[in-house]
C-alpha cells in the first residue's frame, strides 16, 4: 500500500526566502505526482503535475522535481511571498490504480 | 470558465438525518472523485466514477454512504442516518479522463457538521 509523507508538517519563514517542501512515497511504481495548495476553507488548487517519465516541472516561481528511485519529490518556491501562505499537499498516483494517495500536507506561513 | 462546483457550501444537521451533497464537475470531464477531509487528517478517498463504468466504491466507510452520477455529469453523495463522526469537509474533484496524465481539479467542498 502506498504511503505518502510530507516533511515538515509546518513551516514559518520571512518573506523573500527560497523554500523546499518535501514529499516522500514508499512505492516507486508511480504514474504521476501532483502538487496542490489549499487555502483555508477552500478546495485544492493544482500547482504542478509530474509524469513518471519526467524529472521536473516549472511554473513561475515554483519548481517540482521527481526522483522515483528514491521515492521523493520536492517543491521549490523561489522568493516566497505572504500570498504563498497555504497548505501544500502532494498526491501520488500509481500501483495500477487511478486513485491518488495524498500526504497530510505542509502548512506554510510566509510573514512580511 | 466554470470550475468544479459543490453545494451546499455548508450543511448543519442533526444526528440521524439524511444528507445529500452535490457536485457539478467541469464540463467534459469524465472522471469524478469524492474525498473526505477531517480536521487534522489527510484526504480520505471515498468513491470514483469514470464514464459509464461501474464506480470504485472501495473507500466508502459504511453502507450509510452511497453516491450516484447521473448522465455522466452531476454526482450526489448521500449519507443516511448521519453520525457525529461524519462531520468533515467533503471534497469533489474531476479530471478530463482516467488516463494518468490529467490533473485533478477540486471544488471548494461542503463543510458538514452533525449536531
Amino acid at each position: 500500500k502506498q504511503e505518502v509523507t510530507q516533511i515538515p508538517a509546518a513551516l514559518s519563514v520571512p518573506e523573500g526566502e527560497n523554500l523546499v517542501l518535501n514529499c516522500s512515497f514508499t512505492d516507486s511504481a508511480i504514474y504521476n505526482l501532483q502538487w496542490f495548495r489549499q487555502d483555508p476553507g477552500k478546495g485544492l488548487t493544482s500547482l504542478l503535475l509530474i509524469q513518471s517519465s519526467q524529472r521536473e516541472q516549472t511554473s513561475g516561481r515554483l519548481n517540482a522535481s521527481l526522483d522515483k528511485s528514491s521515492g521523493r519529490s520536492t517543491l521549490y518556491i523561489a522568493a516566497s511571498q505572504p500570498g504563498d501562505s497555504a497548505t501544500y499537499l502532494c498526491a501520488v498516483r500509481g500501483g495500477g490504480s487511478y486513485i491518488p494517495t495524498f500526504g497530510r500536507g505542509t502548512s506554510l506561513i510566509v510573514h512580511p | 470558465g466554470a470550475g468544479v462546483s459543490q453545494s451546499p457550501s455548508n450543511k448543519v444537521t442533526e444526528k440521524g438525518k439524511d444528507v445529500e451533497l452535490r457536485c457539478d464537475p467541469i464540463s467534459g470531464h469524465t472522471a469524478l472523485y469524492w474525498y473526505r477531509q477531517s480536521l487534522g487528517q489527510g484526504l480520505e478517498f471515498l468513491i470514483y466514477f469514470q464514464g459509464n463504468s461501474a464506480p470504485d466504491k472501495s473507500g466508502l466507510p459504511s453502507d450509510r454512504f452511497s453516491a450516484e452520477r447521473t448522465g455522466g455529469s452531476v454526482s450526489t453523495l448521500t449519507i443516511q442516518r448521519t453520525q457525529q463522526e461524519d462531520s468533515a469537509v467533503y471534497l469533489c474533484a474531476s479530471s478530463l479522463d482516467a488516463t494518468n496524465n490529467q490533473p485533478q481539479h477540486f471544488g471548494d467542498g461542503t463543510r458538514l457538521s452533525i449536531l
